[in-house]
């Protein structure tokens, strides 16, 4: 299995700008998760997905940040209109089940934003 | 929420020794993993360890869940175990995670 799959690995843009962070699961893991990164926060949840249905988001930061599953291979994370203070790591992992499994949550390489 | 405490927040070792990481939680958890950060930023599994002892290598972590702790050992230690090291825990919610132990080994 090629594990969590996120792109792009790096991503710069300027300030007002729209982005948007991909996440491809391992097959057949019904969780999806969005991370952020920041040396302020650490790593905080943003929004979870249980079978492509959104559970909680919670730890959305504000109106400006949306995420979405069409289908159980893909899910974005968008931000519109971009800040600065967006700028961070976002990670995206995916489980079998809420506690983890065997093995776990799996996390992908992540995307380092910066924001101009 | 439940919460995760990490020690130390930073290690300086020479290559070679032995180390010890503690992780404390204030609830019972359902799901333990520990992470290692390398220099790049990926975040690797190295342990899901929500009770008992595993061990992988050079890597042993051990979880007593009735005393809310956990530890992961790290013995003849090389350069390239340098990074942040992370415990996450899940209790009835998210899986929440420490502040992390940052690991410098020197050569």
């Amino acid at each position: 299995d090629a594990g969590v799959i996120q792109s792009p690995r790096h991503e710069v843009t300027e300030m007002g700008q729209e982005v948007t962070l991909r996440c491809k699961p391992i097959s057949g893991h019904d969780y999806l998760f969005w991370y952020r990164q920041t040396m302020m926060r650490g790593l905080e949840l943003l929004i979870y997905f249980n079978n492509n249905v959104p559970i909680d988001d919670s730890g959305m930061p504000e109106d400006r940040f949306s995420a979405k599953m069409p289908n159980a291979s893909f899910s974005t994370l968008k931000i519109q209109p971009s800040e600065p203070r967006d700028s961070a790591v976002y990670f995206c992992a995916s489980s079998p089940v809420w506690t983890g499994g065997n093995y776990g949550y799996t996390f992908g390489s992540g995307t380092r934003l910066t924001v101009v | 929420g439940i919460q995760v405490e990490q020690s130390p927040p930073d290690l300086i070792l020479q290559e070679g020794a032995n180390s010890t990481l503690r992780c404390n939680f204030s609830d019972s958890v359902n799901n333990l993993q520990w992470f290692h950060q390398n220099p790049w930023g990926q975040l690797i599994n190295l342990f899901y360890i929500p009770s008992g002892t595993k061990q992988n290598g050079r890597l042993s972590a051990t979880t007593v869940a009735t005393e809310r702790y956990s530890l992961l050992y790290i013995s003849s230690s090389q350069t390239t175990d340098s990074g942040v090291y992370f415990c996450a825990v899940t209790g009835n919610e998210k899986l929440t995670f420490g502040t992390g132990t940052r690991l410098t080994i020197i050569p």
